[in-house]
């Protein structure tokens, strides 16, 4: 089973570009969140979804846009990159049960 | 406040016990979970205990539940270097979309 894949898995990018991280899952899921990673931060809700066409901010949203036009993917896009945005990004799913993370996407905005 | 706090390093012998503790925030919390992340990878559920439980034992894995003062700890017996990680504690909040609130993270060393 593939479970969570993220894509891609590192990017560097320079301020003011845009791009897409993208997220799939193939465990016909409904939850599907967009968390970042700080050193010593923990995790901090992005985005999140309760299903197809369904979406809603969660507590750092400012920057970053989601869609959800399919149960399986979910994509995270910065449309103004800033150096602020540099992180770990990780996207999860869940269905019943547990959450389920992906690998994270490592992006550096220099 | 929202945080849901831990202290940020732990370091121990192999074979001894570790003990990671968190406080958490919201005393209607339902769930509380322990995940484990090594370098390089996502976040892996390693156990979750029920706001109506003590205690629970799986394994070398003890979670301690002090409803009381919102105090939860997890305690690793014979620790090995294979359990070097930084480990998250996080509540459910039951809203409608069953947000997960995560700790800042405890990375434990384990040496030889």
């Amino acid at each position: 089973n593939a479970g969570v894949t993220q894509t891609p898995k590192f990017r560097i990018l320079k301020i003011g570009q845009s791009m897409t991280l993208q997220c799939t899952q193939d465990m016909n899921h409904n939850y599907m969140y967009w968390y970042r990673q700080d050193p010593g931060m923990g995790l901090k809700l992005i985005y999140y979804s309760v299903g197809a066409g369904i979406t809603d901010k969660g507590e750092v949203p400012n920057g970053y846009n989601v869609s959800r036009s399919t149960t399986e993917d979910f994509p995270l896009r910065l449309e103004l990159a800033a150096p602020s945005q540099t992180s770990v990004y990780f996207c999860a799913s869940k269905g019943t049960g547990e959450l389920f993370f992906g690998e994270g996407s490592r992006l550096t905005v220099l | 406040g929202e945080d849901v706090e831990q202290s940020l390093f732990l370091s121990v012998r192999e074979g001894d016990s570790s003990v990671i503790n968190c406080t958490y925030t919201d005393s209607s919390s339902t769930y509380l979970y322990w995940y484990k992340q090594e370098p390089g990878a996502g976040l892996q559920l390693l156990t979750y205990i029920f706001s109506n439980m003590d205690m629970k034992q799986d394994q070398r894995l003890t979670v301690l539940l002090n409803k009381k003062d919102k105090h939860l700890s997890l305690r690793i017996a014979d620790t090995q270097t294979g359990d070097s990680a930084i480990y998250f504690c996080a509540e459910r909040k039951d809203t409608g979309f069953q947000k997960l609130v995560f700790g800042t993270g405890t990375r434990l060393l384990v040496s030889p």
